[in-house]
């Protein structure tokens, strides 16, 4: 049974499209996440929801817009896809806000062209 | 912002200790320090946080001075299955900064 779990795991779309990556848990979380790892491997925060509230919001394009109807989904819809944002994409979990410990999704990895 | 600094990549051999430093000079007094591991198209796994002295589980140990400007993680005995890239994270309410990770190369 998957703690968190993303759909889909592989999205490939042209540029100029608009997505959404899902992100459910059933750890009973109260807090959730979105990072990006780039090519080189480097992973940065992008939003952060603690009991549906956006604590965390980096610099990050309008075009992203994270939604979590409840505690347990985080989804990420991105308008007018650019080929920058060609990267994988990881939602995580954790009870409490910041530095705790985090259970992460297997990722999406989305690739535009 | 509690930005972490940690070497690139480390060689080793199976049943040797690792032992890898994370540099984190602005940390705030509320951050942790928490150490993820992550294999090739996996997302990163929980190994081990603490916030000052020592911490251990059953995997690792991570050791904190008292100026917790730095901490190293402690792998004892790895396997080739430890093969993975270690990421160092400073993290409290409002920030969670991942270091550039270091890659752990694992050899017979």
């Amino acid at each position: 049974d998957t703690a968190v779990s993303q759909t889909p795991k592989y999205l490939v779309t042209q540029m100029g499209n608009d997505k959404s990556i899902k992100c459910e848990q059933n750890l009973g979380h109260d807090t959730m996440y979105w990072y990006k790892q780039d090519s080189k491997k480097f992973l940065k925060i992008m939003f952060s929801y603690n009991n549906k509230e956006l604590i965390i919001n980096e610099t990050v394009p309008n075009r992203f817009s994270p939604k979590s109807p409840d505690k347990a989904h985080l989804n990420l819809h991105i308008n007018s896809l650019e080929l920058g944002d060609s990267a994988v994409y990881f939602c995580a979990s954790s009870q409490g806000r910041g530095g705790r410990e985090a259970f992460f999704g297997q990722g999406t990895r989305l690739t535009v062209v | 912002l509690a930005k972490t600094t940690q070497p690139i990549s480390m060689d080793s051999y199976e049943g040797q200790e690792v032992n890898i430093t994370c540099s984190h000079n602005n940390i705030a007094t509320n951050d942790y320090i928490t150490w993820y591991q992550q294999f090739p198209s996996q997302g990163p796994r929980f190994i081990i946080q603490g916030y000052k002295t020592k911490v251990t589980n059953e995997v690792a140990s991570l050791f904190i001075p008292a100026d917790r400007k730095s901490s190293t993680l402690s792998l004892p005995r790895v396997s080739l299955s430890d093969t993975a890239v270690y990421y160092c994270l400073a993290g409290g309410y409002n920030k969670l900064i991942f270091g550039a990770g270091t890659r752990l190369a694992v050899h017979p």
